[in-house]
């Protein structure tokens, strides 16, 4: 069992619809979690982060963390074609040891 | 703020050469990182620095050779390139360990490197 599970996709939808996109993860110590976004051959850039259980919001994205179900989702509301990107989701344990991350999954929002 | 900038952008090495990818912030961060990304994968950790003249191996750590002499570099080097070495590289930094209040690594653009 991979520790982050991510479906990679492609998922396409129509401009204005609501997004969820989720991970999985096996290990319970991880306690910060993140959502990257990736356009085509650039780096990631940091999108959301949350700490422990819960929910946060910024503008069209919220992000979701579950810890007793280790389940975390990201939401977008009212898509756009600029939301086009490969998703990625990211934990740590709180150490400095690094991030552990999803696949990724590709998103395409149809204009 | 540059942020966190890599060169090269893209490389060719043939099997057996060597290069070095370079990483430099301008963020003042103590913690840096190396990862490498496959075709259709997550990014894995190579190596990462707490701070000067300290580093520790990631997960996949193989075939590679880092240093860290300032704040602001953290040079990656391959001294005998394979072609499973081939792979986008990205390097990244952080302030501090993550918090509840403290967001945590800023990844820069990447290197593409082909190893054929």
């Amino acid at each position: 069992q991979k520790e982050v599970e991510q479906d990679p996709g492609p998922l396409s939808v129509p401009e204005g619809a609501i997004v969820s996109l989720n991970c999985t993860y096996s290990n319970s110590a991880f306690q910060y979690f993140m959502w990257y976004r990736q356009y085509s051959r650039k780096g990631p850039e940091l999108l959301m982060y949350t700490y422990s259980s819960g929910n946060k919001e910024d503008g069209r994205f919220t992000a979701q963390v579950d810890k007793s179900s280790k389940y975390i989702s990201l939401f977008i509301r009212d898509s756009q074609p600029s939301d086009s990107a490969t998703y990625l989701c990211a934990m740590n344990r709180g150490g400095a040891d690094g991030l552990t991350f999803g696949k990724g999954t590709h998103l395409i929002i149809q204009p | 703020n540059a942020g966190v900038t890599q060169t090269p952008k893209f490389r060719i090495l043939k099997i057996g050469q060597s290069m070095t990818l370079q990483c430099t912030q301008d963020m003042n961060h103590n913690y840096m990182y190396w990862y490498r990304q496959d075709p259709g994968m997550g990014l894995k950790l190579i190596y990462y620095s707490v701070g000067a003249g300290i580093t520790d191996k990631g997960e996949v750590p193989n075939g590679y050779n880092v240093s860290r002499s300032t704040t602001e570099d953290f040079p990656l080097r391959l001294e005998l390139a394979a072609p499973s070495q081939t792979s986008v590289y990205f390097c990244a930094s952080s302030y501090s360990l993550p918090s509840e209040y403290q967001e945590t690594q800023y990844f820069g653009p990447g290197t593409r490197l082909l190893v054929l």
